[in-house]
Formats: C-alpha cells, sequence, structure tokens
C-alpha cells in the first residue's frame, strides 16, 4: 500500500502570500491528484495528473513533482483558497489512498 | 450535469447495519465507476471501496468483512451496504465519479451518518 503523507498539517497564509504544499509518497508514483474541501462542503477535483488544473480552478494554483515527492503551489493566496487539501495517488490500486491532507487557512 | 446524490438513514444502532444508495444522474454506470468514501467528523477522507464499470468491486482490506457494494444500472443506482457497526464508523459518507482508474471528478453533497450505542 502507497501511503501519502501531507506537509504542513495545518498553516495560514495573508493574502498575496505564495503558498506550497507538499504530498510525500512511500512509494514511486506516475502521478498525483489533488482535492481542494472547503469547510461543510464536499471535495472538489483540483489538480489531476500531478499538474492539470480541473475546469474552474484559477490560474494562480500549480501542481508539480515526480516519482515520491509533489507539491501544490497558490502563486499568490486569496481568501477563498482557504480549504483543507488533500492529494490522493492512483497508481497502485486497490488500495486507493488519500493524503490526510493540509489545512489552509487565511490570516 | 452531472450529479450523485446520497441518500439512507442519519441515525443507525450499534452492531446494526448501514444502507445508503447513490443515486446518479448525467451518466451510465456502464461507463464510470462509483467510489465510496468516509470521513469521520474533524478527520480526513477514508476509501472505502469502488464499483467498476464491468460492475466488479474493490474495497478497503480494513472494511472487507462487513462491507458491499453493488448497483441497479436500471435505476443509476449504487448501494453501500456495511453491518457491525460501530460508533467509529460515525462519519459523513460521500460517492463520487470514477472518471478513469483512480481519479474522481464529480463527489455527491454526502449523507452524515450517526451510529448510536
Amino acid at each position: 500500500e502507497i501511503v501519502l503523507t501531507q506537509s504542513p498539517t495545518t498553516m495560514a497564509a495573508s493574502p498575496g502570500e505564495k503558498v506550497t504544499l507538499t504530498c510525500r509518497a512511500s512509494s514511486s508514483v506516475r502521478y498525483i491528484h489533488w482535492y481542494q474541501q472547503r469547510s461543510g462542503t464536499s471535495p472538489k477535483l483540483w489538480i489531476y495528473e500531478t499538474s492539470k488544473l480541473a475546469s474552474g480552478v484559477p490560474s494562480r494554483f500549480s501542481g508539480g513533482g515526480s516519482g515520491t515527492s509533489f507539491s501544490l503551489t497558490i502563486n499568490s493566496m486569496e481568501t477563498e483558497d482557504a480549504a483543507t487539501y488533500y492529494c490522493q495517488q492512483g497508481t497502485s490500486y486497490p488500495p486507493i489512498t488519500f493524503g490526510s491532507g493540509t489545512k489552509l487557512e487565511i490570516k | 450535469q452531472v450529479q450523485l446524490k446520497e441518500s439512507g438513514p442519519v441515525l443507525v444502532q450499534a452492531s446494526g447495519t448501514l444502507s445508503l444508495t447513490c443515486t446518479v444522474s448525467g451518466f451510465s454506470l456502464t461507463n464510470y465507476g462509483v467510489l465510496w468514501v468516509r470521513q469521520p467528523p474533524g478527520k480526513g477522507l477514508e476509501w472505502m471501496g469502488i464499483i467498476w464499470t464491468n460492475g466488479d468491486t474493490d474495497y478497503n482490506s480494513a472494511l472487507k468483512s462487513r462491507l458491499s457494494i453493488n448497483r441497479d444500472t436500471s435505476k443509476n443506482q449504487v448501494f453501500l451496504k456495511m453491518n457491525s457497526l460501530q460508533t467509529d464508523d460515525t462519519a459523513i459518507y460521500y460517492c463520487a465519479r470514477n472518471i478513469y482508474p483512480a481519479l474522481f471528478d464529480y463527489w455527491g453533497q454526502g449523507v452524515m451518518v450517526t451510529v448510536s450505542s
């Protein structure tokens, strides 16, 4: 089973600040998907295949990485970006595994 | 448009059985799989199981002995059934569409299920 470790667990960023979230896999994966979950709502596909933005996702978001280390970057933090972000691997399954999430708050 | 909606009882007794339905619209279950995920209050996402386009299923090994997923393609419904419930099964239960192996593009609103002792 591939275990995904996300860091940090929680962070706060000021409007306009650059933010980078990390997802590390216990074994090499082809790519990672990211989901955004705002408080009280269901998860939304946000970035797929490591770097492709889902429909409607602002261009200030980007994804990158390879092998066992992946990242989600927000070029300039906005209030609406406050949410929990989960990574998920789709290379080796079952099981389908999710990271434990990074909660991103606005300062 | 694509929609998924979970339904079922919101309160279940411990040691009882949970039965949930995911009703989908805007796509066919013969073309897309459906995932079940749950989220305990204040915690992360836990994969439960998936039913693929051909009707095959895969389950989380930790739940496999008490979980089953099946479907009725004519009614556009996917069913989750889990027995021997305990209080730590209290969670929001979501279904999601599998756009291709292990990528999930549309999610239901979720249903909060409380297991009462």
